[in-house]
């Protein structure tokens, strides 16, 4: 079965600083993967996606994760943050059928600091 | 073009009542899942639709939930005897699906916070 483990819960950064969020998932072949933002009260907005080819992907709003298989990692990564930043980051997973359910970690909240 | 839609945005119900959820897909999407978020968790799946028939339910936590979806297009989640532990965020989310090659991501709608007093 499909898992994601979101190690930090919270995570707090100065504004200007760079952000690394962390993502390990359990997947029995080359899955495919997802990072979404959720802001207070909002639903999930795709950040960005990793199927197949380049495992450094980039997403939207300066975002980028690298794909590790040997490490079963995706994490998520931005150079400068923006307090606009702030929110609820998740990693999922879904399988490489590409049609079924996607699954979530439990998600890890980010504050930007002044 | 317009996104995934959930009516209503908040229910707030008694225990015992019978609430439906309804979801309406992204135009021409024919897959459709159905997720709930509880506070302080990620999205947990509960069905998945592609076109009018539940491709996996797996996720439905027991015989009180129940979803449709009869043309294809909206899709609506029924909770019989409603219990205060099925207070959650429900979320709607749609993709092409597996007629339109693939894969694609899931377009999430902004979820409907049911209340169970």
């Amino acid at each position: 079965a499909q898992s994601v483990t979101q190690p930090d819960i919270h995570i707090t950064v100065s504004e200007g600083a760079s952000l690394e969020l962390r993502c390990n998932y359990s997947y029995g072949a080359t899955p495919y993967l997802f990072w979404y933002v959720q802001s207070p009260g909002q639903g999930l907005q795709l950040l960005l996606k990793y199927f197949s080819g380049d495992t450094l992907v980039q997403g939207i709003k300066g975002f980028e994760a690298e794909f590790k298989r040997s490490q079963s990692s995706f994490n998520l990564r931005k150079p400068s943050v923006h307090w606009s930043d702030a929110a609820e980051y998740f990693c999922a997973v879904g399988s490489n059928t590409g049609f079924q359910k996607l699954v979530f970690g439990t998600g890890t909240r980010l504050l930007v600091s002044p | 073009g317009a996104g995934v839609s959930q009516t209503p945005s908040n229910k707030v119900t008694e225990k015992g009542k019978y609430v439906e959820l309804r979801c309406d897909p992204i135009s021409g999407h024919t897959a459709l899942y159905w997720y709930r978020q509880s506070l302080g968790q990620g999205p947990e799946f509960l069905i998945y639709f592609q076109g009018t028939g539940a491709a996996d339910d797996s996720g439905l936590p027991n015989d009180r939930f129940f979803a449709v979806r009869p043309e294809g297009s909206v899709s609506t989640l029924k909770i019989q005897r409603t219990e205060r532990g099925d207070s959650a965020v429900y979320l709607c989310a749609s993709s092409p699906g597996v007629l339109a090659g693939g894969p694609y991501e899931q377009y999430f709608g902004p979820g409907t916070r049911l209340t169970v007093t």
